[in-house]
């Protein structure tokens, strides 16, 4: 069982489509982050949600954490092909460990 | 943008040998952490280390594994007698001491042991 499911898993659309990627657990969160992978590098932070029904934006992306703080989503707007790579929820769970919780990832592909 | 920068990137090991992979977190930063990424799975977590002490470990972190912040500026990662399944990717992070604040990532040290 997995602490935080990502979905979907692979995700290849069109250059200018929208599309949202989900990040689900049974799990209170206390924080929950973002990052995109490239292959070969480290997870780069996007953003990090702390308070339920929080929405950030950061240019084309729309980020919201759950009321619950159980889920978050991640929304692109008109997607570009600079925004293929993997997407990476992770979080802190409320009450537990700082340690990070990962979920599998979304691969994205944006074909031109 | 401060980093967290790691070396070597690639590290090339018998099996049976011992490997010290190194990280220097970003200067202010007080939490450290290391994690691990086999080939097609997902990052989990190995130790969190703060005040000069481990603070947590996993459940893969045993014996084997040891960490150290030798000066005011480095972290390693020490593994001794390395085994083939070792290999991963061995991710370095940090973080302010506020919290909630996120852990930054250095790009990895790619450990291949053969």
């Amino acid at each position: 069982t997995q602490l935080l499911e990502q979905s979907p898993q692979f995700l290849s659309i069109q250059e200018g489509e929208n599309l949202t990627v989900y990040c689900n657990s049974s799990s209170v969160f206390s924080s929950l982050q973002w990052y995109r992978q490239e292959p070969g590098e480290g997870p780069v932070l996007l953003v990090t949600v702390v308070t339920g029904g929080e929405v950030k934006k950061l240019k084309r992306l729309t980020f919201q954490f759950g009321d619950a703080r159980k889920d978050s989503s991640l929304h692109i707007t008109a997607a570009q092909p600079g925004d293929t790579g993997l997407y990476l929820c992770a979080g802190t769970r409320q009450g537990g460990s700082e340690k990070l919780v990962f979920g599998k990832g979304t691969k994205l592909t944006v074909n031109p | 943008e401060p980093e967290v920068t790691q070396t070597p990137s690639h590290q090339v090991t018998q099996m049976g040998q011992e490997v010290i992979l190194r990280c220097v977190p970003i200067s202010n930063h007080l939490y450290f952490y290391w994690y691990r990424q086999i080939l097609g799975q997902k990052v989990e977590f190995l130790v969190s280390f703060y005040n000069n002490e481990i603070s947590e470990k996993s459940e893969i972190f045993d014996d084997q594994f040891s960490v150290e912040r030798p000066d005011g500026s480095n972290f390693t990662l020490k593994i001794r007698s390395t085994k083939l399944e070792d290999s991963a990717m061995y991710f370095c992070a940090s973080r302010d001491m506020y919290s909630n604040q996120p852990q930054h990532f250095g790009d990895g040290t790619r450990l291949s042991i053969l």
